[in-house]
C-alpha cells in the first residue's frame, strides 16, 4: 500500500458523459501526477500539480482538466467520453527531496474507466 | 520521445539473473525503475541519478551510463515474486520537467519454478 488513495476504483459510463476521478495524496506530499496507462499507449503523463499550482503538462486532451484543492487532493475531469479513453488512469504523489527536482512517485491503485 | 526497453519480454526459472535495459536518445537527468503486477500500480524499485547517485530499497541493482543515455536493471538470483512488467520512467536533462516522466513500452518478466 502506497498510501495514495483514489476513487472510485472501477468506472462504466457511456460515450459522451463526463466523470471525475479522485486522488488523495500520501500524508505530506505536495506534488500529484496523473498518468493514463492503455495497452496500445502504454503509461502516459498527463499532467502534474504542486501545492495546488500546475506544474507540468503532458499529452493530455483539451476533454480532460484537473486540479489541486486546498488540502492537496486532486481531481481529474473527463469530458465527452470517448471509446479510446477506456483505461487505467493513475494518480501518483511526491514529495520534493533534499532540494534536488527529482522525486520518488508513489502510484495509488488506480480507477479503471470503461466507456460503452 | 518515449524510452526503449530490451528485450519486450524474458523467462526465467528461479534463481537465474535477468538484465533489463532502458535506451534514451535525449540527454537524461534521471531514470526511475518500477515494476508493476496485473492490474495493480507501478511500484518504486529505483532511482538513477545523473552524477552516479543511487537509490532504492530492494536488492535489485541499476546502472546508469551517462555518455550512452542508457540504465540497466539487474535482478539476480530471482524469485517467484519478481515477475511482473517493468517500467523505466525518464526525466531529460535541463531541470525544467519537474519530475515529468516519460516511461519506456515495459518489459514482461515471468519467473518459473
Amino acid at each position: 500500500d502506497s498510501g495514495v488513495t483514489q476513487t472510485p476504483k472501477h468506472l462504466i459510463t457511456a460515450t459522451g458523459q463526463r466523470v471525475t476521478l479522485r486522488c488523495s495524496p500520501r500524508s505530506g506530499d505536495l506534488s500529484v501526477y496523473w498518468y493514463q496507462q492503455s495497452l496500445d499507449q502504454g503509461l502516459q503523463f498527463l499532467i502534474q500539480y504542486y501545492n495546488g499550482e500546475e506544474r507540468a503538462k503532458g499529452n493530455i486532451l483539451e476533454r480532460f482538466s484537473a486540479q489541486q484543492f486546498p488540502d492537496l487532493h486532486s481531481e481529474l475531469n473527463l469530458s465527452s467520453l470517448e471509446l479510446g479513453d477506456s483505461a487505467l488512469y493513475f494518480c501518483a504523489s511526491s514529495v520534493p527531496s533534499g532540494g534536488g527536482i527529482t522525486d520518488t512517485q508513489y502510484f495509488g491503485p488506480g480507477t479503471r474507466l470503461t466507456v460503452l | 520521445q518515449q524510452p526503449v526497453q530490451s528485450p519486450q519480454a524474458v523467462i526465467l526459472r528461479e534463481g537465474e539473473d535477468a538484465v533489463i535495459n532502458c535506451s534514451s536518445s535525449k540527454a537524461l537527468y534521471s531514470v526511475h525503475w518500477y515494476r508493476q503486477k496485473h492490474g495493480e500500480a507501478p511500484v518504486f524499485l529505483m532511482i538513477l541519478l545523473k552524477g552516479g547517485e543511487q537509490k532504492g530499497h530492494e536488492k535489485i541493482s541499476a546502472s546508469f551510463n551517462e555518455k550512452k543515455q542508457q540504465s540497466s536493471l539487474y535482478l539476480t538470483a530471482s524469485q517467484l515474486s519478481y515477475s511482473g512488467t517493468y517500467f523505466c520512467g525518464t526525466e531529460p536533462a535541463g531541470g525544467t520537467s519537474y519530475g515529468k516522466l516519460t516511461f519506456g513500452q515495459g518489459t514482461i518478466l515471468t519467473v518459473h519454478p
